[in-house]
């Protein structure tokens, strides 16, 4: 089973400012982990995703996010925030088809990014 | 990436109707997933729809209140039936991409 543990419902930056938005698992097998991106008004958006390759993985829009499997953790982030990053993010949790897992993705509860000028 | 559009994108609807949300894939895929997003909530599974065989519901929804339709690899449709305020959510249908999953832009519902 998987689950997904976002700290903070709400984070607020200056612009320019480092955006750093936590996220940590629990998954009894190897772990795919994601970011989304929700807009408003819109759907999700991939933001990056670590499939057991490199810990380290940029995405788009300037974000990145590290794997430490001994903190059990995936934080994001981005060095400076535009205010065009205002959104919520979320953070999802899947494990591997090859170890056991399946395609259903496990969503952390998000959090919104506020960025202010 | 797929691309994927839903109809309605949004709508507001009387307790005790039924909505049907359809969603639309530019590519063919096996795996198709609904979505229900509550007003400050994260999202939540609803059912998985492969082509030619019943939907698998997740804990909590039943077929007949949210019964799913999967004709071909590139169509689906959710219905929300015999609706109450309690549904109004964003529903959001996606598809299984190479190691992750691609999101449609959802359908905002209000039922009043």
């Amino acid at each position: 089973a998987q689950s997904v543990t976002q700290l903070g419902s709400h984070v607020s930056v200056s612009e320019g400012a480092l955006v750093l938005l936590r996220c940590n698992y629990s998954s009894s097998v190897p772990p795919y982990l994601f970011w989304y991106v929700q807009y408003p008004n819109q759907g999700l958006q991939l933001l990056l995703k670590y499939t057991s390759a490199a810990t380290l993985v940029k995405g788009i829009n300037g974000f990145e996010a590290e794997f430490k499997k001994s903190e059990t953790s995936f934080h994001l982030t981005k060095p400076s925030a535009h205010m065009s990053d205002a959104a919520e993010y979320f953070c999802a949790v899947k494990g591997p088809l090859s170890q056991g897992g399946s395609e259903k993705l496990v969503f952390g509860k998000g959090t919104k990014l506020t960025v202010n000028p | 990436s797929a691309v994927i559009s839903q109809k309605p994108s949004r709508d507001i609807c009387q307790r005790g109707t039924s909505l049907t949300i359809q969603c639309q894939v530019d590519s063919q895929v096996t795996m198709m997933f609904w979505y229900r997003q509550q007003p400050g909530q994260s999202l939540t599974l609803i059912a998985t729809a492969n082509q030619g065989s019943e939907a698998t519901y997740e804990s909590g929804f039943v077929i007949d209140k949210f019964p799913i339709s999967r004709p071909n690899l590139t169509f689906s449709t959710l219905t929300v039936s015999n609706m109450s305020p309690e549904d109004s959510s964003i529903y959001l249908c996606s598809v299984a991409g190479y190691e992750t999953q691609y999101f449609g832009p959802g359908t905002r519902l209000l039922v009043l």
